[in-house]
């Protein structure tokens, strides 16, 4: 069983949907981060969120984290091609020694 | 400066060679990661470096041999690898802080291993 499990696992949509991505545990997280990566490039950071309940913004990204810390999502509204990628969440856990844990990630294709 | 570079960019080797594969960054970071991904996968920790001692090792193979001569830089020495070694290699940086710093990633090595 994965530390953190993220969902879908892949997502094909027009352009100019909205869309989900979320990122589900059963251990309280001490920070949250979301990644986007691109073929055969690193992970960029988009996000880190920290406190139970946060909501953060990134031009037509949406970010929260659970009250409990222990669940986040990534919404994405009128997506666009340029979106297309590999979506990561990653958390840093106490009891597994504060290491970062990437979720399996979500593969995003948004066809114009 | 809020780049974390790798080099290089490719590399393939055979199962006898010996090679090394290189990270830098300049942001002042103290907390350097060595990370392996296979395609489609998310990445796997295999060392942290924090303060230029290793404070983690994921339990990976003696043919791989991590090192940081400074703040600034991190390598990773390659030696009798197999074919199932070949992925991505992620190099990152924090600044110090490893559950609460967001990470940096370099672009990453593809690495072949014939």
């Amino acid at each position: 069983t994965q530390l953190l499990e993220q969902s879908p696992q892949f997502l094909s949509i027009q352009e100019g949907e909205n869309l989900t991505v979320y990122c589900n545990s059963s251990s309280v997280f001490s920070s949250l981060q979301w990644y986007r990566q691109e073929p055969g490039e690193g992970p960029v950071l988009l996000v880190t969120v920290v406190t139970g309940g946060e909501v953060k913004k990134l031009k037509r990204l949406t970010f929260q984290f659970g009250d409990a810390r222990k669940d986040s999502s990534l919404h994405i509204t009128a997506a666009q091609p340029g979106d297309t990628g590999l979506y990561l969440c990653a958390g840093a856990v106490l009891e597994y020694g504060n290491k970062l844990v990437f979720g399996a990630g979500t593969i995003l294709r948004v066809k114009s | 400066d809020t780049e974390v570079t790798q080099t290089p960019k490719h590399l393939v080797m055979g199962m006898t060679n010996k090679k090394s594969l290189k990270c830098e960054q300049h942001m002042g970071h103290r907390a350097m990661y060595w990370y392996k991904q296979k395609a489609k996968k998310p990445p796997e920790l295999m060392f942290v470096y924090s303060y230029e001692k290793l404070s983690i090792n994921e339990s990976v193979p003696s043919r791989f041999s991590p090192e940081c001569p400074n703040s600034s830089l991190l390598n990773l020495h390659l030696h009798a690898l197999q074919p199932e070694d070949s992925a991505l290699y992620l190099c990152a940086s924090s600044q110090d802080n490893i559950y609460r710093d967001p990470f940096f990633f370099g672009p990453g090595t593809r690495l072949t291993v014939l």
